[in-house]
């Protein structure tokens, strides 16, 4: 059974913070996407990878970066958190063309 | 880049009716169409999908069509039942590879006993 899990189910913190929100896959998927989910947007892609070291913007990547050391895990880090960054942010990773998703990460920025 | 369009944004039924939630896409080089369920408070979780070489598959009480001319596909729920409230997302992509998926905004089903 694919196992996804993210580091925290809530995170809040302040303005202008440096973020990191963490994922980790159980099954060797070379894939892996960070989206945000907002209300009446649907799931939105922030940055993906194919292989380790390797990343791709997604269609929303503006404030945000990602990197992946290893397989597994890929990290989405907010450089300086802003409250529009006050989202759902969900993580999957995949092998073909079928995204697992992981339980997603509530961050509040006050 | 693509495009996916997802109708109606909210749907309430009774419990036994049928539903049909339904997408459009704009990239006519897609060729994957998958389904997506998220309960309240849990993760997205596929369904059903379709590949373009198909025109209808069906899972039990679900089933999914697709008309490439007109590039667009739909989720037929038959018998719904309380459980199958949730959103659903339609996605849509170019296929194996370094394909992405593109998500329409999804469809609120609540389905009354």
């Amino acid at each position: 059974d694919v196992k996804v899990t993210q580091s925290s189910r809530y995170l809040v913190k302040r303005t202008g913070e440096k973020v990191f929100l963490e994922c980790v896959q159980d099954m060797d998927h070379e894939n892996m996407f960070w989206y945000r989910q907002d209300p009446g947007l649907g799931l939105r892609l922030i940055y993906f990878s194919y292989d380790v070291k390797m990343k791709e913007k997604g269609d929303i990547p503006e404030g945000y970066s990602v990197s992946r050391e290893k397989k597994e895990r890929f990290s989405l880090i907010l450089e300086s958190a802003s409250t529009n960054q006050t989202s759902m942010y969900l993580c999957a990773s995949s092998v073909q063309e079928t995204q697992y998703f992981g339980p997603g990460t509530r961050l509040l920025v006050l | 880049g693509e495009n996916v369009e997802q109708h109606p944004s909210t749907l309430s039924v009774q419990e036994g009716d049928s539903a049909v939630i339904k997408c459009t896409y704009s990239d006519s080089a897609s060729n994957y169409f998958p389904w997506y369920k998220q309960e309240l408070g849990k993760r997205p979780q596929l369904i059903i999908d379709i590949r373009s070489n198909v025109g209808e598959k069906k899972d039990q009480r679900i089933a999914v069509t697709l008309n490439k001319t007109a590039k667009h596909f739909s989720l037929h729920i038959t018998e719904t039942q309380p459980e199958d409230s949730a959103v659903y997302f339609c996605a849509a992509s170019k296929g194996a590879g370094y394909s992405t998926l593109t998500f329409g905004k999804g469809t609120m089903l609540l389905v009354s006993p």
